[in-house]
């Protein structure tokens, strides 16, 4: 069973700080994706990643995939209260083309102003 | 980019009714549409995927007759919780999948179901 350990779970922050979020799994993933998602509202895709090694960068928010394509992180660069949510990652199987997504527990943040 | 629409956002149903839950890709094919529960502060449980045309699978643990989902055409699914009850009070997500993206699901908006 492939399974994604998100860590942590919690974080609460004041503006201007620094943050990473860390998705890791003894399996491989064919994907990996990062996901926002606000109170009452659907998870909105920031990225997908699919090649071990890679790095991407969206403004202030810098994604990577390890090389093994085993983990994976997400670093935000001096937060901002719109930072504020619950960010998902989330493994593409390389196992079957099922489409389904292994999804990590999730880590609350929450930047103070 | 891919669209996908949830109705109605929100339902509010007595215990025993029966609740229907669109999922509809505005701008592109969904060949598979997926299932999701969610929890508050929780991440997402997917309880099944559909394939267009053919029988949902279920994920372990998931009644699939108190869960129906039907995937008649390649921009609607539906999910119809029967005979409710208040546990089964939750938030449903539905995602797509499909042509050109097919390593991505995009999500809908979520339906806030609650059972009285």
């Amino acid at each position: 069973t492939q399974l994604l350990e998100q860590s942590p779970q919690f974080l609460s922050i004041q503006e201007g700080e620094n943050l990473t979020v860390y998705c890791n799994s003894s399996s491989v993933f064919s994907s990996l994706q990062w996901y926002r998602q606000e109170p009452g509202e659907g998870p909105v895709l920031l990225v997908t990643v699919v090649t071990g090694g890679e790095v991407k960068k969206l403004k202030r928010l810098t994604f990577q995939f390890g090389d093994a394509r085993k983990d994976s992180s997400l670093h935000i660069t001096a937060a901002q209260p719109g930072d504020t949510g619950l960010y998902l990652c989330a493994g593409g199987s390389g196992s079957s083309n099922t489409g389904k997504l292994i999804f990590g527990q999730g880590t609350t943040l929450q930047v103070k102003p | 980019g891919a669209v996908v629409s949830q109705h109605p956002s929100w339902v509010i149903c007595k215990s025993g009714t029966s609740v229907k839950i669109e999922c509809r890709s505005l701008d592109f094919q969904a060949t598979t549409m997926f299932w999701y529960r969610q929890f508050p502060k929780q991440s997402l449980m997917l309880m099944a995927t559909s394939n267009e045309g053919s029988k949902a699978t279920y994920e372990q643990g998931v009644e699939k007759d108190k869960f129906l989902i039907n995937h008649a055409s390649l921009t609607l699914s539906t999910l119809t919780v029967t005979s409710a009850h208040p546990e089964d009070s939750s938030f449903y997500i539905c995602s797509a999948r499909g042509y050109p993206s097919y390593n991505e699901q995009f999500f809908g908006p979520g339906t806030r179901l609650t059972v009285l």
